[in-house]
């Protein structure tokens, strides 16, 4: 079993839908949770980390549910430019290393 | 302003030859970290480094070597060894801020073997 599993894609919605990311982990003891975007053939960058309280940026909506061990990342509103690769990315704390998800492909239509 | 370099941006390199990837940071963070990514996969620890002299392996760290001499430079070697080296390769470094740990990442390297 991968130790952070996404939603296979890729996700082809139209502009201004709502498109929800979930992705799980294997590793209880996982202490940080993090939503990275890549644009093609560019390295990944934080779009939001993810709090057991769950958090809101603008448009973005992520939640973390530590007892089933699942995060999930909300987009409102779609826009042509929200089209990416959405990486869900855990630190387990062991010297510092992320796990890297396969990613969510979305592609927002006009 | 701050931040990662890796060179070059795209390499190629001929079946048998080892080549050499840089990775330099002027953030003064202590960790760094190189992964792999192929196409439509997540990436993939290769080796990290939390101090200067000091580097762990990662999840596939066969067919490569690095080496940390400074804590500004984070140099990976792909041998001969490894046998499908081409992919793309980015470079990472992070360190603790109050509010939790803070990563940096380059712009990649992308190696073809031709």
């Amino acid at each position: 079993r991968k130790e952070v599993e996404q939603d296979p894609g890729p996700f082809n919605v139209p502009e201004g839908a709502t498109v929800a990311f979930n992705c799980t982990y294997s590793n209880s003891a996982s202490q940080s949770f993090f939503w990275y975007r890549q644009d093609c053939r560019k390295e990944p960058k934080l779009l939001m980390s993810v709090y057991s309280s769950g958090n809101e940026d603008g448009r973005f909506t992520a939640q973390l549910n530590r007892a089933s061990q699942y995060i999930s990342l909300l987009i409102r509103d779609s826009k042509l430019s929200d089209s990416a690769t959405y990486l869900c990315v855990v630190n387990n704390n062991q010297g510092g290393k992320l796990i890297f998800g396969q990613g969510t492909e979305l592609s927002v239509k006009p | 302003d701050g931040g990662i370099t890796q060179s070059p941006k795209y390499l190629f390199r001929k079946e048998g030859q080892n080549v050499t990837l840089s990775c330099e940071q002027n953030l003064n963070h202590d960790a760094m970290y190189w992964y792999r990514q192929d196409p439509g996969q997540g990436l993939r620890l290769i080796y990290y480094s939390q101090i200067v002299n000091d580097f762990q392996k990662g999840d596939i760290a066969e067919g490569y070597s690095v080496s940390r001499e400074k804590k500004e430079s984070f140099p990976l070697t792909v041998t001969s060894a490894q046998k499908n080296p081409t992919a793309f390769y980015l470079c990472a470094s992070s360190t603790v801020r109050e509010w939790g740990e803070v990563y940096t990442f380059g712009s990649g390297t992308r190696l073809t073997v031709v």
